[in-house]
């Protein structure tokens, strides 16, 4: 069974650019969570997809957005991108929606300069 | 707001030791988890409990969800040089509706010197 794929994984952009993220959940898993982690602030929680749906968010500007596709693969872009947004993007993936047991990805690691 | 206060923040110990680490939470928990992050990898579950009191292990792993439900520590045994990493504690932070964040402690970084 295929883990959580997660490209690019490593990517570097400027300020101001924007970038999309993409992540494949495991089989048969229709919930994809986006979390940032940064040396400072550790892994903070961007938000949730289930079926098509967002069913949780984050504390994130709104330059910050997903979506999910009908076959549970999930997307997230950043727009007009700044210095901060430097991280680790992990997204991670569940059965069933909610706080349950995740399966991470290896992450994108995104540098801004 | 919404934490989970995680200690110690590093440690630095030699193989064969013991670790211990702990996990508070401003809020009760029907679950804790802990997940350890390998370099340029993602994090991997090591444990979960779903009950308060309960001890649970996964070889030189244990785990216990506190009695109060607001806290959980994590003892590694006889620790070994690819123990090295950083663990996170987590827990279901309720956020309105029939919805919850998993929500992560800023982590704990384990050097394992052989």
């Amino acid at each position: 069974k295929a883990g959580v794929t997660q490209t690019p994984r490593y990517l570097i952009k400027t300020r101001g650019q924007q970038v999309t993220l993409s992540c494949s959940p495991i089989s048969g898993h229709r919930s994809v969570s986006w979390y940032q982690q940064t040396p400072g602030q550790g892994l903070q929680f961007l938000f949730e997809y289930f079926s098509e749906t967002q069913r949780n968010k984050g504390n994130f500007p709104g330059r910050f957005s997903g979506r999910q596709f009908s076959n549970s693969r999930s997307e997230m872009n950043v727009s007009t991108l700044e210095l901060g947004d430097s991280a680790l993007y992990l997204c991670a993936s569940s059965g069933i929606t909610g706080a349950n047991v995740l399966t991470f990805g290896a992450g994108s690691r995104l540098t801004v300069l | 707001g919404q934490q989970l206060n995680q200690s110690p923040q590093s440690m630095f110990i030699q193989e064969g030791e013991d670790v211990s680490m702990n996990c508070t939470s401003s809020s009760i928990f029907n679950t804790w988890l802990w997940y350890k992050q390998d370099p340029g990898e993602g994090p991997v579950l090591l444990i979960a409990l779903y009950k308060a009191g309960e001890l649970t292990s996964n070889g030189r792993l244990t785990a216990q969800f506190g009695i109060t439900r607001k806290d959980s520590f994590l003892n590694i045994s006889a620790s070994i040089p690819s123990d090295v990493g950083i663990y996170f504690c987590a827990g279901p932070f309720y956020s309105g509706g029939s919805n919850y964040k998993l929500t992560f402690g800023k982590g704990t970084l384990l050097t394992v010197n052989p």
